[in-house]
């Protein structure tokens, strides 16, 4: 196991239509976090897991923002119906416990055009 | 929203030189951590100082936190050109991690 895997790294969609993310997490981490950056900013909490109960999910995060994480292993983010603002860096995050350091996946860059 | 607030938000240095990132934040914390990220890359974990503790030291790296001022520093000694990335304070207040702005830092050769 090497780390936290992300996939796709680039996604570029049209306006409206719905991407799905995968992150795999490191296999022995019970929490999983997923994040979205923009240029020059810093990383926005979007939502976290334990295991696989969804346990915050932000205010960022509208209707059209769903995650998953079944069995407790890997997540999957969807945005439906996409829009211009939705483009960002979009990064996975897993950790032990929740004292502990995150390792972080090497992202998703959505660009919506 | 973001509870952290790094200052500077750019610095450059020369190879050689310490450099100095200061982090202030606003609730109570279980633990603050220091991460670096390279353009376009993932965040990658420097350190991690728990609210009990008032110095912590790893390599090069030394931070330190003041919890009666709710800032923390991040002082990167004897600075490389490989050290030249962002750098990002994250509270911990409970469940998850909440990032600053970041400081850009440039260390020429």
């Amino acid at each position: 196991d090497t780390g936290v895997s992300q996939n796709p790294r680039h996604k570029i969609t049209k306006r409206g239509q719905n991407v799905t993310f995968r992150c795999d997490p490191i296999s022995e981490h019970n929490r999983l976090y997923w994040y979205r950056q923009t240029l020059g900013q810093g990383p926005e909490f979007l939502t976290y897991f334990q295991n696989e109960a969804q346990l915050e999910k932000s205010r960022l995060l509208s209707d059209r923002f769903s995650a998953e994480r079944p069995k407790g292993s890997f997540s999957t983010l969807e945005i439906q119906r996409t829009e211009q603002g939705d483009s960002a860096m979009y990064l996975c995050a897993s950790s032990p416990s929740n004292t502990d350091g995150y390792t972080f996946g090497s992202g998703t860059r959505l660009t919506v055009v | 929203s973001q509870q952290g607030e790094e200052d500077p938000q750019a610095l450059s240095i020369q190879e050689g030189e310490n450099a100095t990132m200061n982090c202030s934040y606003k609730t109570s914390i279980n633990n603050l951590q220091w991460y670096r990220q390279n353009s376009g890359r993932g965040l990658v974990h420097l350190i991690l100082i728990r609210s009990n503790e008032r110095e912590k030291h790893s390599g090069r790296l030394r931070v330190t936190l003041d919890t009666s001022k709710k800032s923390s520093s991040l002082l990167i000694t004897a600075s490389r050109a490989a050290d030249t990335a962002s750098y990002f304070c994250a509270t911990d207040a409970g469940g998850k991690l909440i990032f600053g702005q970041g400081t850009e830092l440039s260390v020429k050769p």
